[in-house]
């Protein structure tokens, strides 16, 4: 069973304006996320997390949105710029390791 | 500079044959991890160690074995007993523990396997 899920497989954005990319957890156990930032043939780097006391975490651009209820997350970049164009990986915090999501492909054009 | 060095980049297995991918860190970190990535199937954890001389199965485990001699140095074989090998093998490394309290995972560059 797929405990972290990415809907969306892709997203287009035109540059300037929003990107929101969204993740589904089952497991209500979870208590910490982070969102991952991969470019082909590379490994993922870290981008930001939010904890499960708090439901907002912004870092510049990027605001990580939690809500618990629903166990929903979702990545909102703005503005989008074309270097943001990536996979983009949520993940759940399961103790001793992390459980990732299926990822979402982010394409910005000019 | 501190970091995780995967290798070789590329790999290519041929029928039969046991290949060993290269992972090592000089992050000085515990727990070690190895996860593929297949298109549309995100990122699956295959084996992790939290110690030296410990290692535990993660969700894709078969036809893989893996080793924990050296805190540095976190090898994964991939055996004959795999069947889709073909796919892009990621290590990573962290201290142990939650992950909220402490540093977050880190990613080598990766190693693409390929099948002849």
């Amino acid at each position: 069973d797929q405990q972290v899920k990415q809907n969306s497989p892709s997203l287009s954005v035109q540059e300037g304006r929003i990107s929101i990319l969204n993740c589904d957890y089952t497991n209500s156990m979870f208590d910490y996320f982070l969102w991952y930032k991969k470019y082909p043939a590379e490994g993922p780097t870290f981008l930001i997390s939010i904890s499960s006391i708090k439901d907002k975490n912004e870092d510049g651009r990027f605001t990580v949105f939690l809500n618990k209820s629903a166990k929903h997350l979702s990545l909102h970049i703005v503005p989008s710029q074309p270097g943001d164009s990536a996979v983009y990986f949520c993940a759940a915090d399961n103790t001793d390791k992390l459980i990732f999501g299926t990822g979402t492909r982010l394409q910005v054009f000019p | 500079d501190g970091g995780i060095t995967q290798s070789p980049k590329y790999l290519f297995r041929k029928e039969g044959q046991n290949v060993t991918l290269s992972c090592e860190q000089n992050l000085n970190h515990d727990a070690m991890y190895w996860y593929r990535q297949d298109p549309g199937q995100g990122l699956r954890l295959i084996y992790y160690s939290q110690i030296v001389n410990d290692f535990q199965k993660g969700d894709i485990a078969e036809g893989y074995s893996v080793s924990r001699e050296k805190k540095e140095s976190f090898p994964l074989t991939v055996t004959s007993a795999q069947k889709n090998p073909t796919a892009f093998y990621l290590c990573a490394s962290s201290k142990p523990g939650h992950f909220a309290t402490n540093e977050k995972l880190f990613f080598g560059s990766g190693t693409q396997l390929s099948v002849l």
